[in-house]
């Protein structure tokens, strides 16, 4: 399958400090990204989906100012946890989709970064 | 509200068994589903995929499909403790895809 490789795997920052991660597909173009956070022993949840070139659509609770997305590129998307707090620490995942194959196109996902903040 | 919901278990079987995943989904007009597993602290991986109705096999695993009911499975065969891990359903319609809550599935030797 194609690979999609997610940056830092681990980061430990100081509370009030922001943190960038980074979404790449290496193989394909993924028009469509998405993020996800999760907690221990809970599912997947979906932050925002971010198509290239536009502004990332947010879910339902979560502060687009506080979680800044960036897709400037079919190869990259970047979340940006800004002013992180002990309650940020979380997995973050990120998937990708070659959306040109419409809704038959499945998600790669990346390694996932454990971000703890202190 | 796109909802997919599965049963969060735990699942629990004996190794050699069959194990049943069940997922179903509100939103009718859902195109493509898909199965992932999640290793604890690692990120999904696809298993499978399926777009029509039926079922679908792929060595130990089949996926089946019922648009009428809106309910997807997979069938694990020979269930083997490697198999323990959390199962994501994902429902997806043009760019939207959606994931269950998951169900964790444990193989007992």
């Amino acid at each position: 399958g194609a690979v999609v490789s997610q940056h830092p795997s681990r980061v430990i920052c100081k509370s009030g400090t922001s943190v960038k991660i980074e979404c790449r597909s290496l193989d394909f173009q993924a028009t469509t990204m998405f993020w996800y956070r999760q907690f221990p022993k809970q599912s997947l949840m979906l932050m925002a989906t971010s198509n290239e070139g536009s502004k990332a659509t947010y879910e339902q609770g979560v502060e687009k100012d506080k979680f800044l997305i960036n897709h400037a590129s079919l190869t990259l998307s970047t979340l940006t946890v800004t002013s992180a707090h002990p309650e940020d620490s979380s997995f973050y995942i990120c998937s990708a989709r070659v959306s040109i194959r419409g809704s038959d196109a499945e998600a790669f996902f990346g390694q996932g970064t454990r971000l703890t903040v202190v | 509200q796109k909802e997919v919901e599965q049963n969060s278990g735990p699942l629990s079987v004996p190794e050699g068994a069959i194990a049943s995943l069940n997922c179903t989904y509100s939103d009718r007009g859902s195109q493509s589903f898909f199965w992932y597993r999640q290793y604890s602290g690692k990120s999904p991986e696809l298993i499978m995929f399926i777009y029509s109705n039926g079922d679908k096999e792929d060595g130990r695993f089949t996926a089946q499909l019922n648009k009428a009911s809106q309910y997807v499975s997979l069938l694990i065969r020979d269930s083997q403790p490697s198999d323990s891990a959390t199962y994501l359903c994902a429902v997806a319609y043009n760019n939207d895809m959606r994931f269950g809550a998951g169900t964790r599935l444990t193989v007992k030797p």
